[in-house]
């Protein structure tokens, strides 16, 4: 079965450091995601994209984040300058069409960045 | 304020009983509801949708329940395995876009 790919799996980087999440989308799907779970919380949005634009993206998601999908089969989360409070497993989706029209939402395994 | 409960305690049942989740939530109207399976240190894994004119929706040895009266939906594993065993999720999706709303999870512990 075809699935999203998530890299790395684990980060440890300082505080202050950029950071950049990638993740490899199921080929044919045209909508990707971000989502995050500080460990023991519940699994929260960050951001949609589509058509090669963010189309939602939360609260959370403020000027430190972007992202891009720089080629035709990666898409990348960038966190420009970590706080402590970043620690968090990062998952990448993708679903084919709109969830509303009952496309499915494939999650990766998530990269697990932890920052000190 | 919007909120997203889910049984507040981790559930554990016997093999081969049947497993009953419950999401609750205020402040929403969703015309989705969506429940995941996710087991530690994994993502997500997608197992039902259903819509707000739906009842009810089977897939194997899953059902799903959603009352918008109640604003509640039920999960119900029959016949469980000790494979069941893992954190389930519900998350709710609006009319439109794609952003969906996760609840805090429910950790489920089927014993042999």
């Amino acid at each position: 079965e075809p699935e999203v790919t998530q890299t790395p799996s684990h980060q440890v980087t300082q505080m202050g450091q950029e950071v950049i999440l990638r993740c490899v989308p199921i080929s044919n799907h045209l909508y990707f995601y971000w989502y995050r779970q500080i460990l023991g919380q519940k699994v929260e949005f960050l951001v949609s994209f589509y058509n090669n634009e963010i189309s939602e993206k939360s609260e959370i998601f403020d000027d430190q984040f972007s992202v891009e999908r720089p080629d035709g089969s990666n898409f990348t989360l960038k966190i420009r300058s970590t706080k402590l409070e970043d620690s968090a497993m990062y998952f990448c989706a993708s679903s084919l069409g709109q969830l509303v029209s009952g496309n499915t939402i494939y999650f990766g395994e998530g990269s697990w960045l932890t920052v000190v | 304020s919007q909120k997203i409960e889910q049984n507040s305690e981790a559930l554990n049942i016997q093999e081969g009983k049947t497993a009953t989740l419950t999401c609750n939530y205020t402040n929403y109207s969703p015309a989705y509801l969506q429940w995941y399976r996710q087991d530690p240190g994994r993502g997500p894994v997608f197992l039902l949708l259903i819509r707000e004119n739906e009842k009810e929706k089977r897939k194997e040895r899953l059902k799903v329940t959603f009352d918008t009266t109640l604003k509640q939906s039920l999960f119900h594993i029959t016949a469980s395995q000790p494979a069941d065993s893992a954190t389930y999720l519900c998350a709710l999706g609006e009319n439109t876009g794609n952003q969906f709303y996760f609840g805090t999870g429910t950790s489920l512990t089927v014993i042999p």
